[in-house]
């Protein structure tokens, strides 16, 4: 069955500081991997799209890794502001018949001054 | 330069009243897509257009209905909403070609808050 699961499912972390959310999926065969940031009240918003050859790709102080062998994908986020308090998700797209996309739960951080 | 836009970004209405959400996209997006999300949950693929084709998922319910009468507006009608309806609409678009459409970026709105008395 196509799962995608986000660890951890909440996190609290200072400004300033740095922090990583993971992504584990079993999506299979596998199409690209997007990470999304989702304000409280407001639409997602995409960080970053990966398909199976790119293993890192950055978006200012965000960088997403993948490794298609393990089926994981990490979201580092650097030197944290408060406008990073927000829902971040993780989707697969399946290479199915439909190409369908696969979401992850979510990790909501909060930052904290 | 608002790209999808979604009104209105609040709504209210009445148990087993007709209420139409609308969306609008500057993106000249062939395809556009109507998901729900409710508090705390990933969004739902409700349906999607491409092009003119509507695309109806499984499991969607006969209430929820959409129409597209040209590329840059979509709307969803929901017949008779009741008090599970409440949620958060979102309106995506994102080009696409063939069977992979999915596998484009796509493009979200801010929402509509639907709320049912």
């Amino acid at each position: 069955k196509n799962q995608v699961e986000q660890s951890p499912q909440s996190l609290i972390i200072l400004e300033g500081k740095n922090c990583t959310l993971q992504c584990n999926y079993t999506v299979s065969p596998f199409s690209n991997l997007r990470w999304y940031k989702q304000d409280t009240g407001r639409g997602p918003v995409s960080l970053t799209i990966m398909t199976f050859s790119e293993n890192t790709k950055s978006n200012g102080r965000y960088t997403a890794t993948l490794d298609a062998d393990t089926k994981q994908s990490s979201l580092h986020i650097t030197a944290s502001q408060l406008s990073d308090s927000a829902s971040y998700i993780c989707v697969v797209s399946a290479r199915d018949s439909n190409y369908q996309l696969i979401w992850g739960a979510g990790t909501k951080l909060i930052i904290k001054p | 330069d608002a790209m999808v836009i979604q009104n209105p970004r609040y709504q209210v209405t009445q148990f087993g009243k007709p209420v139409t959400l609308s969306c609008s996209q500057t993106l000249n997006h062939n395809v556009m897509y109507w998901y729900q999300q409710k508090s705390s949950q990933a969004p739902k693929l409700l349906f999607h257009y491409y092009d003119k084709d509507f695309n109806n998922e499984a499991d969607t319910p006969d209430n929820f209905q959409s129409r597209r009468p040209n590329t840059s507006f979509c709307f969803l009608d929901i017949r008779s909403p009741g008090l599970g309806d409440a949620a958060m609409y979102l309106c995506a678009t994102s080009r696409g070609r063939g069977s992979n459409l999915f596998s484009y970026e796509q493009y979200f709105g801010p929402g509509t808050r639907l709320t049912v008395t």
